[in-house]
């Protein structure tokens, strides 16, 4: 299964972006990117995820690197609430459909 | 709708007792999976299924046993309990099996094995 390395810890202002990244050199060319994440003490939400181009929700904007060997979530106003652990997952590869969570990045937004 | 519920919250076991922590969806997803979580660490694939009767191992799959007789339902039974088995459990649901289809969790089980 192809991995992800995140940063283990980022620190933001609240109300500024937040830039989250995301490594997955060993990507294949099917493998969707995943984003969920986990606010303390809760089961992890989905938050974005996409295959090639950039994505857009309501929650975050999913920049994807022009080779897919990277990603970034981007938080554009980071808000208390936005404080939690931040998993990037690469989905599905020759159909076993597991999804393989790493370490994530824990986001604490300063007031 | 529910989504996806687990019972019980939380439960505490002596070591070698036997259990079976339950989670049911209402959103008729073909693809459910169970999760463990450990203090301070990310979540690890304990089994999934990718629809009734099918089931298949994941990353931490000993000493767990599961089966998938329902679409709604996907029981995990700890067969003779462990104290390192004390986790948060969480089990998870998406539309199928799917690479684009989020997966949408439950509130977890936390599991105390002394």
């Amino acid at each position: 299964d192809a991995k992800t390395t995140q940063p283990n810890s980022m620190e933001s202002n609240e109300e500024e972006p937040v830039h989250l990244p995301c490594n997955h050199s060993t990507i294949s060319g099917t493998d969707y990117i995943h984003w969920y994440r986990q606010l303390p003490s809760q089961g992890p939400e989905y938050v974005i995820h996409g295959l090639t181009s950039n994505v857009n929700n309501r929650m975050a904007s999913l920049a994807i690197a022009e080779d897919r060997k990277s990603s970034t979530l981007i938080l554009h106003r980071a808000t208390l609430r936005d404080a939690a652990v931040y998993y990037c997952i690469l989905r599905g590869t020759s159909g076993t459909y597991k999804y393989i969570f790493g370490t994530g990045t824990r986001l604490k937004v300063l007031a | 709708n529910a989504g996806v519920t687990q019972t019980p919250k939380f439960q505490v076991l002596k070591t070698g007792q036997s259990m079976t922590l339950q989670c049911a969806q209402d959103m008729n997803h073909e693809y459910m999976s169970w999760y463990r979580q450990d203090p301070g660490m990310g979540l690890r694939l304990i089994h999934y299924s990718v629809g009734a009767g099918i089931t298949d191992q994941g990353e931490v799959p000993n000493g767990y046993n599961v089966s998938r007789s329902t679409t709604e339902d996907f029981p995990l039974r700890l067969l003779s309990a462990a104290p390192s088995q004390t986790s948060v459990y969480f089990c998870a649901s998406s539309y199928d099996g799917d690479r684009s289809y989020e997966q949408y969790f439950g509130p977890g089980t936390r599991l105390t094995v002394t």
